[in-house]
Order: structure tokens, then sequence, then C-alpha cells
């Protein structure tokens, strides 16, 4: 397996601009993550989808972020409209939920750098 | 509130030394987790302790959970530049599958 899959690694974008990052998860993992991580505040939970569903959205800052998953194999981040406090690495994870809520642990994306200019 | 608190926050340490780090918390937790993460990539699992007073060897790390799942170590020995890396530890919260991590410890290993 390949992993899990984020795409763009790095993005520069100006402020107000709209921006999108992608997640492929691992085929047959049932969650799906999306935190943020900076050095002030490690990583923060976003959003968590089952099944594709969305879960718990109480980690997205503001209004300006939104998250779907379409489908089991993507899922995207939108961000709009950016500005310069957004700038972090964003990443996607990916997990499967064992017998009797046992939590095996996430598989990380590489994740996509932000920087909003 | 479930926290997670590491020490120490960063280590810098030449190659061949023994270290450990530590993952606390005023909370039980059901199982706790460690993660590497290196630099430019996303954090990858380590390792998974789930009984009180459990240690799990890794090649050179040696990971421990403590008696009342409140707490867990993390013990490198004869450290290599390779093992150079943000340390997380993380563990699931009550009640829910989202997991809570840590801020890490920022390990450096000088050749």
């Amino acid at each position: 397996d390949a992993g899990v899959i984020q795409s763009p690694r790095h993005e520069v974008t100006e402020m107000g601009q709209e921006v999108t990052l992608r997640c492929k998860p691992i085929s047959g993992h049932d969650y799906l993550f999306w935190y943020r991580q900076t050095m002030m505040r490690g990583l923060e939970l976003l959003i968590y989808f089952n099944n594709n569903v969305p879960i718990d959205d109480s980690g997205m800052p503001e209004d300006r972020f939104s998250a779907k998953m379409p489908n089991a194999s993507f899922s995207t981040l939108k961000i709009q409209p950016s500005e310069p406090r957004d700038s972090a690495v964003y990443f996607c994870a990916s997990s499967l939920l064992g017998t009797g809520g046992f939590n095996y642990g996430y598989t990380f994306g590489s994740g996509t750098r932000l920087t909003v200019v | 509130t479930q926290l997670l608190e590491q020490s120490p926050q960063f280590l810098s340490i030449q190659e061949g030394e023994n270290l450990t780090v530590y993952c606390n918390s005023s909370s039980v937790f059901s199982s706790l987790q460690w993660y590497r993460q290196e630099p430019g990539e996303g954090p990858v699992l380590l390792v998974t302790v789930v009984t009180g007073g459990e240690v799990k060897k890794l090649k050179r790390l040696t990971f421990q959970f403590g008696d009342a799942r409140k707490d867990s170590s993390l013990h490198i020995t004869a450290a290599q530049p390779g093992d150079t890396g943000l340390y997380l530890c993380a563990g699931p919260n009550t009640g829910g599958f989202k997991t809570i991590f840590g801020a890490g410890t920022r390990l450096f290993v000088k050749a």
C-alpha cells in the first residue's frame, strides 16, 4: 500500500485566495482525520470522518474552513478565504477501529506545508 | 480535560548516549502510543502499550506504560543520528475516537 497520500506537498498563496488540500486514505481504513501542526500549538485535530460521515468538526477554527469526504478514497480540506495565520503544516491521517473500539493507531500522510502571504 | 505532558521539550545529545523521555497525565488512558516524526514528514507510529506495567522493546527503544496507566516512558540506548526527530505520545480520549497528542520531545543526536 502506498500509504496516505496528500497533495500538494507545498502551497504558497496570497491572503484571500481559496486553498484546497487533498487526501487519499489507506484503502479499508474507516476513519479519516485532518490535523494542523504549528510550533506554537503542536498537532491540533480539525475534523474527523467515520465511513465518509463527519463526526466531529469542533476543531475547525472558523467558517472559513470546510472539509468533505465524498467517497472512501478521497477527502478535501478547503480554506476560503485564506489568511496568514492559517500558515501551518496540514496532515491527513487514516485509521481502522478494531474489535471493542481498540485504536490501532494512525497512518499519517507527509503533510501539506501551507504558506499564506 | 485529558492532557498529555511530555518532558523534556528539547534534548540534544551525542551519538552513543542513552536517554529517557517522559509522557505524563493526571488521567487514566486505556492505551498510549508513541510516534516519531522526522523533519518534513508525518508522524509514524512506533508502538502501542495497553496493559499497566507493560514493557515493549523495538531494537534500541524501550517503551514502558505506568502501572496506573497515567504515564509512559521511552528509553533509547546508544542513540544514533537516525534517532533524531520529534517524539510524540498519544492516547485515546474518553468516550470517543479522538486521539490526544502531547506537545512532543524534540531529540537531536549529534554524530
